[in-house]
């Protein structure tokens, strides 16, 4: 059973403009929310956070909103380049009952292009 | 500071053999996850180790199991090979087992079952 849902498996976006990755969360006890983002041949790279006391949290070109009531979070990435070519996984936590344990979307595969 | 350090980097075996598949987390990090990726199922959670006990497991069977020593190194072992457990196997740490630690990731074993 996928509780954290990525329904677009991939995004293609020009360079400069707005990247918007999607993500759906079924466990209403999940209380920490993160981004990862994976080049081939290498581990996810920790991008962005946000705990569920919050409903934005930005960090340079990016900035993630949660929704609570929709059960959905998403990752803006302004403006995109190239460089930002990867995958982009969503995952999720509950850190009362799970600990450590990340629950991750499938991933969606973003490309910018010049 | 190194980061999450992964060995082997590649491994390929033959159904029915075992592996044993070795992580070293970042220095004074505590905890570690172990994850397998794979195309259709993304990253699923097999294991976490903190301070050499099992905090928690995934839905793996028996095969797969694990142990962390008292440096924090980690191995996770699997026996009797299948063919569907071809995949990218990553460790992650964190720093200890307070709420909202990121996790790292080192860069995977490939393990190819043939």
């Amino acid at each position: 059973d996928q509780q954290v849902k990525q329904n677009s498996p991939s995004l293609s976006v020009q360079e400069g403009r707005i990247s918007i990755l999607n993500c759906d969360y079924t466990n209403s006890m999940f209380d920490y929310f993160l981004w990862y983002k994976k080049y081939p041949a290498e581990g996810p790279t920790f991008l962005i956070s946000i705990s569920s006391i919050k409903d934005k949290n930005e960090d340079g070109r990016f900035t993630v909103f949660l929704n609570k009531s929709a059960k959905h979070l998403s990752l803006h990435i302004v403006p995109s380049q190239p460089g930002d070519s990867a995958v982009y996984f969503c995952a999720a936590s509950d850190r009362g009952s799970t600990l450590g344990r990340l629950y991750f979307g499938r991933g969606t595969q973003l490309t910018v292009w010049p | 500071k190194a980061g999450v350090t992964q060995t082997p980097r590649y491994l390929i075996k033959t159904r029915g053999q075992q592996v044993t598949l070795s992580c070293s987390p970042i220095s004074g990090h505590r905890s570690v996850s172990w994850y397998q990726q794979t195309p259709g199922q993304g990253l699923q959670f097999l294991f976490e180790y903190f301070s050499e006990t099992q905090r928690n497991k995934g839905n793996f069977p028996g095969r797969f199991s694990g142990r962390q020593f008292s440096n924090s190194r980690s191995e996770m072992n699997v026996s009797t090979l299948e063919l569907g457990d071809s995949a990218l196997y990553l460790c992650a740490s964190s720093l200890d087992d307070r709420p909202y630690n990121e996790q790292f990731f080192g860069p995977g074993t490939r393990l190819t079952v043939l």
